[in-house]
C-alpha cells in the first residue's frame, strides 16, 4: 500500500524559501504525477502544482513565479521549494498522487500524506 | 484557468436528511469532475470521481452527477461520520482546481 510522508522544517523566515520533501513508501514513483496542495488556516485547498515521473512540471498561476517542483527517483521521492516567502505561506502542506484508474486521464488524488504545518515567521 | 464555485458554502443538516452540493465550472470540463471529503485535521479523500463514479470503499449514499460546468455531489441519508468540508476539484485542462468548499455542520 502506498504511503507519502511530507518532511521539512516547520518555521521559516519571511523572504526565506520553504523547501518540503515527500517521501513516497510502498510504490514506486513511476508512472505517475505528484502532487503539492495547501490549506491556509481555516481555508479551502490550494494546488500548488504537480511534477510528472518524466520531470515535467505544471504551476498554479498565482505561485509559479516562486515554485519548483522536482523529483528524486532515486530515493522515491519529490520536492517542493517556495521562495520569498510571507506570513501568506503559513499552511499545511500535503503531497499527493495522481491516480487515473481507467487510462482515460480522468485523474484524481487519491493517496495523500498527512501533512505537515509550516509557518512563516521571524 | 478553470474556476470552481460550489454552493453553499456552509450547511446545517441533521442526521438522516438528503443532502446537495452543488459545484460550477467557469468552462465546459466534460465529466473531469471529483469530490473530496475533508474531515477536520485530517488529510481529503476521494469519494467520486469522473463526476459520477464512485470511488471504491465509498458508501452508496454518495453520489455524483452533471457534465460540462454544472455538477452535483448528493449524500442521500446523511451519516454522522459525513459532518465534514467537501470540496469539488476539475481535472479537465491546465492546472488543477479547487471549489471553495462546503462544511456540512449538524
Amino acid at each position: 500500500q502506498v504511503q507519502l510522508q511530507e518532511s521539512g522544517p516547520g518555521l521559516v523566515k519571511p523572504s526565506e524559501t520553504l523547501s518540503l520533501t515527500c517521501t513516497v513508501s510502498g510504490g514506486s514513483i513511476s508512472p505517475y504525477y505528484w502532487n503539492w496542495i495547501r490549506q491556509s488556516p481555516g481555508k479551502g485547498l490550494e494546488w500548488i502544482g504537480y511534477v510528472h515521473y518524466s520531470g515535467s512540471t505544471i504551476y498554479n498561476p498565482s505561485l509559479e513565479s516562486r515554485v519548483t517542483i522536482s523529483l528524486d527517483t532515486s530515493k522515491n521521492q519529490f520536492s517542493l521549494r517556495l521562495s520569498s516567502v510571507t506570513a501568506a505561506d503559513t499552511a499545511v502542506y500535503y503531497c499527493a498522487r495522481d491516480y487515473d484508474p481507467s487510462g482515460k486521464y480522468y485523474y484524481y488524488m487519491d493517496v495523500w500524506g498527512k501533512g505537515t504545518t509550516v509557518t512563516v515567521s521571524s | 484557468d478553470i474556476q470552481m464555485t460550489q454552493s453553499p458554502s456552509s450547511l446545517s443538516a441533521s442526521v438522516g436528511d438528503r443532502v446537495t452540493i452543488t459545484c460550477r465550472a467557469s468552462q465546459s470540463i466534460r465529466n473531469y469532475l471529483n469530490w473530496y471529503q475533508q474531515i477536520a485535521g485530517k488529510a481529503p479523500k476521494v469519494l467520486i470521481y469522473a463526476a459520477s463514479s464512485l470511488k471504491s470503499g465509498v458508501p452508496s449514499r454518495f453520489s455524483g452527477s452533471g457534465s460540462g460546468t454544472d455538477f452535483t455531489l448528493t449524500i442521500s441519508s446523511l451519516q454522522p461520520e459525513d459532518f465534514a468540508t467537501y470540496y469539488c476539484q476539475q481535472g479537465y485542462s491546465g492546472p488543477r482546481t479547487f471549489g471553495q468548499g462546503t462544511k456540512v455542520e449538524i
